[in-house]
């Protein structure tokens, strides 16, 4: 069975600060994970994805394979990052999405 | 394009009633979903619709049910309300496209109902 971790519910960060949100996934084939944030008063929206390599916002994530994680990262980050961020698993198929728990991003100035 | 809409936004029902949620796409998407979202626990997938005429259980359908109306609709069904089922309900719709570099795949969120049963 496929399953997404993040083991944080609440991160707190100061504006400037880099800021990391774990995740960890199991899943027997070849993974495709994804990163949606939603933001207050506003609809849940895809932020990345890992086949694509992109950076947006200014966040990026990696796929580490040997140690199942895809941590979202941002150098500096900013009050406007201040959001609920999942972390998304794909089954095989590519039609059904396993999600994290969420992790609460609040970034204070 | 309105993308993803949802009625009502909000409910209030009390126990063992029961009440419809809606939810229409303009996207042309094959693909409907219906999750819940608790505090800690993400979002529950509750049941979908890979494609028009098919429904298929997703991790937590008991006291559910759906239909998928046509392309473009897909309802969720308390039969019988419970406390447990106090919740935010989102709708989603996806295609499965292929990149240049592999799979791609997005799914588009409706703006959620807030259901609460006393």
């Amino acid at each position: 069975a496929q399953r997404v971790t993040q083991p944080e519910k609440l991160l707190s960060v100061f504006k400037g600060a880099p800021v990391e949100l774990k995740c960890n996934y199991s899943y027997s084939g070849s993974p495709e994970l994804f990163w949606y944030v939603q933001y207050s008063r506003q609809r849940l929206q895809l932020l990345l994805r890992h086949i694509s390599r992109e950076s947006i916002k200014g966040f990026t994530a990696d796929l580490n394979k040997g140690e199942t994680s895809f941590h979202l990262k941002k150098p500096f980050a900013q009050e406007e990052d201040s959001a609920m961020y999942y972390c998304a698993l794909s089954n095989n198929a590519g039609n059904m999405l396993t999600f994290g728990g969420g992790t609460r991003l609040m970034v204070k100035p | 394009n309105a993308g993803v809409t949802q009625t009502p936004k909000f409910q209030v029902l009390k126990t063992g009633q029961s009440m419809t949620l809606q939810c229409a796409q303009d996207m042309n998407h094959n693909s409907m979903y219906w999750y819940r979202q608790d505090p800690g626990m993400g979002l529950r997938l509750i049941y979908y619709s890979a494609s028009e005429g098919t429904t298929d259980k997703g991790e937590v359908p008991n006291g559910y049910n759906v239909s998928r109306l046509n392309k473009r609709e897909f309802s969720l069904r308390l039969e019988s309300a419970a406390p447990s089922q106090t919740s935010v309900y989102f709708c989603a719709s996806s295609d499965f496209r292929h990149s240049a570099s592999g799979r791609a795949y997005e799914q588009y969120f409706g703006p959620g109902t807030r259901l609460t049963v006393t």
